[in-house]
Formats: C-alpha cells, structure tokens, sequence
C-alpha cells in the first residue's frame, strides 16, 4: 500500500528554486510528513519534516496544504549537488518507520 | 560523531543459505531501524529496536529476525535465503529524545542472491 505517490523525475534549472510534490491523500491525523533524500550508492538523508504547519530550515521549506492531503518540499536555490533521488513519506512514531515510494529523480541542470 | 556504519557492504550469498548483516548506530543513539530497499518496492521497513528491544515491526515473514546489543549495536539476520531477497539493507539510528524526528542512514548492505 503506497501511501504517498509522486512524479517519477522532474528537471530544474541550476539557481532555480525546485518544487517537488507529493501525495499522501490518506494521512491521518497523528502522522508527520517527511521528506528525504538518496544520492546514489548512499543511504537517505534527512531533509525535513512536519505535521501541518509550513516549515523551514537550511536545506528546505515545507509547504504542506490545510487538509494535509498533499505537500510540496521546495528546494529554493537549486544546485548540481541537489541532483538525487528524493522521497516523501508519512509516519506516526517519530520517524522510525518509514516507507519510501519510487520518490521522485530530480536532475538539476547548468 | 562517526557516522552510522554497516558491515559487509557487499554480500554475495545463495539461496537457502543465512546472512548476518551489522549495524553500528551513531555513539548515544538508542534506537536503530532496518530497511529493506529495492527497485520495484521502493524502501520498506523491517524493524525498529530500543534498549535491546524490538520496539516495532514491519511486514515481512519470520524468515527476518534482528537483536540489538547493551552497546545499540544490531544485527540482522535472515534466513533460507529467496532470490527475492537480494536488496540493499539499511540502518537507520536515532538518538530518541524528546522533539528528535531525524534518522540517520548507513551506507547499506547490497546483498545478492543467486
């Protein structure tokens, strides 16, 4: 049961911001939305999370819709460096359960 | 702080035979996750353990066992190995304290089963 559904790949121009959506129309209450994000041959790392209120931090903003059906992490200054494979995903028990789609390939271009 | 490391990296094994995969969480970190990740599934998740308890599980058949050790090291294990099985393993740590949400990810075990 995939509980979060997103586009396979998406490009992006270098310096520009990069808007990754996702879907996760049957979240419940109690579970968090969180994005990770894999570079290839290595394991997932953290970029954010939240519940329903829009975060920031270094990496990222998080932008999550009033009826938390659906997220958009936006990566505002997109680099070569942010090419990977990044993957949302929703859990209840502090992140320690987490179950990853087929995530969506992002190509940043010069 | 190290980082959260794996051993072997690779493992090539066949079918019918047990693998051993270790995990070594990131110093203070008490909880340590197993995942399972492959093209066609995607990442899933295996089990969850804290203080040398396993805290949760995901769906996978009994053939898949983990311990976790005084010192938060872990180990997983499985058994009469399926073609089906060849994945990458990951393990995750986190530190559990109150407000922490991130998880920390090891490099993998890639374990091929022919």
């Amino acid at each position: 049961d995939a509980k979060t559904t997103q586009p396979p790949s998406m490009d992006c121009a270098e310096g520009r911001a990069a808007n990754l959506p996702c879907n996760h129309s049957t979240i419940s209450g109690n579970e968090y939305v969180y994005w990770y994000r894999q570079i290839h041959s290595q394991g997932p790392q953290y970029i954010i999370h939240g519940l329903k209120n829009n975060e920031t931090n270094e990496m990222a903003s998080l932008i999550i819709t009033e009826d938390r059906k659906s997220s958009t992490l936006i990566l505002p200054h997109a680099t070569l460096r942010d090419t990977a494979v990044y993957y949302c995903s929703v859990d209840n028990n502090a992140g320690n359960m987490l179950t990853f789609g087929g995530g969506t390939r992002l190509m940043v271009k010069p | 702080k190290a980082g959260v490391t794996q051993t072997p990296r690779y493992l090539i094994k066949t079918r019918g035979q047990q693998v051993t995969l270790s995990c070594s969480p990131i110093s203070g970190h008490r909880s340590v996750s197993w995942y399972q990740q492959t093209p066609g599934q995607g990442l899933q998740f295996l089990f969850e353990y804290f203080s040398e308890t396993q805290r949760n599980k995901g769906n996978f058949p009994g053939r898949f066992s983990g311990r976790q050790f005084s010192n938060s090291r872990s180990e997983m294990n499985v058994s009469t190995l399926e073609l089906g099985d060849s994945a990458l393993y990951l393990c995750a740590s986190s530190p559990q304290t109150s407000g922490t949400y991130e998880q920390y990810f090891g490099p993998g075990t890639r374990l091929t089963v022919t």
